[in-house]
């Protein structure tokens, strides 16, 4: 079995200034992993994903994330937020290893990210 | 391009209430499922599918039942709603191969149950 862990449940930050939204994963095999969005009433959509290979992944609106796979984390960055950054965020992970679980995604409970003028 | 389309949007039921969720994909993906999402819980994935004809439980199965008659479709039903499956439901598709796809999500559909 695989989970999932988002320390924060919620992150107020001020506008132009960074922020780290957490997540933590176990899982006895190897896993992909990724970072879904959610705006207010909207449905999720794919920020990054690690897959393989470097651990810096870059994704989409200038969020990037790394895994470290010691620490058994992939924690999603920003250097400078803009308030249409509000959302929520959901760190997700599946198994890399056959089809058919590969898109069986294990959510974290999700981060509410607050940005303030 | 319509990508993953879910309907109703919102949706109020009485206890006792059956209803059908319809979930339908044009992107030809084998891999579809239904996740629900509450406060505080994330999303948790309730039946999935890996094609035509193939289905299976996920995490939280119980109270509903799901078909996949075509690639295109994947329709979640609620036999006998009860307030605990007040909801969003989320749709989901993708192609299923072992290589870490990308998984489409539908807008979402808000279930009261009362």
């Amino acid at each position: 079995a695989q989970s999932v862990t988002q320390l924060d449940s919620q992150v107020p930050v001020f506008e132009e200034a960074p922020v780290e939204l957490r997540c933590n994963y176990s899982s006895s095999v190897s896993v992909y992993l990724f970072w879904y969005v959610q705006y207010p009433n909207q449905g999720l959509q794919l920020l990054l994903k690690y897959l393989s290979g470097s651990t810096l992944v870059k994704g989409i609106n200038g969020f990037e994330a790394e895994f470290n796979k010691s620490q058994t984390s992939f924690h999603l960055r920003k250097p400078s937020v803009h308030i249409s950054d509000t959302a929520e965020y959901f760190c997700a992970v599946s198994h890399n290893t056959q089809t058919g679980t590969a898109s069986k995604l294990t959510f974290g409970t999700g981060t509410r990210l607050q940005v303030m003028l | 391009n319509a990508g993953v389309t879910q309907t109703p949007k919102f949706q109020v039921l009485k206890t006792g209430q059956s209803m059908t969720l319809q979930c339908a994909q044009d992107m030809n993906h084998e891999y579809m499922s239904w996740y629900r999402q509450d406060p505080g819980m994330g999303l948790r994935l309730i039946h999935y599918s890996v094609g035509a004809g193939i289905t299976d439980q996920g995490e939280v199965p119980n109270g509903y039942n799901v078909s996949r008659s075509t690639t295109e479709d994947f329709p979640l039903r609620l036999l006998s709603a009860a307030p605990s499956q007040t909801s969003v439901y989320f749709c989901a598709s993708s192609y299923d191969r072992a290589s870490g796809n990308t998984i489409y999500f539908g807008e979402g559909s808000w279930l009261t149950v009362v």
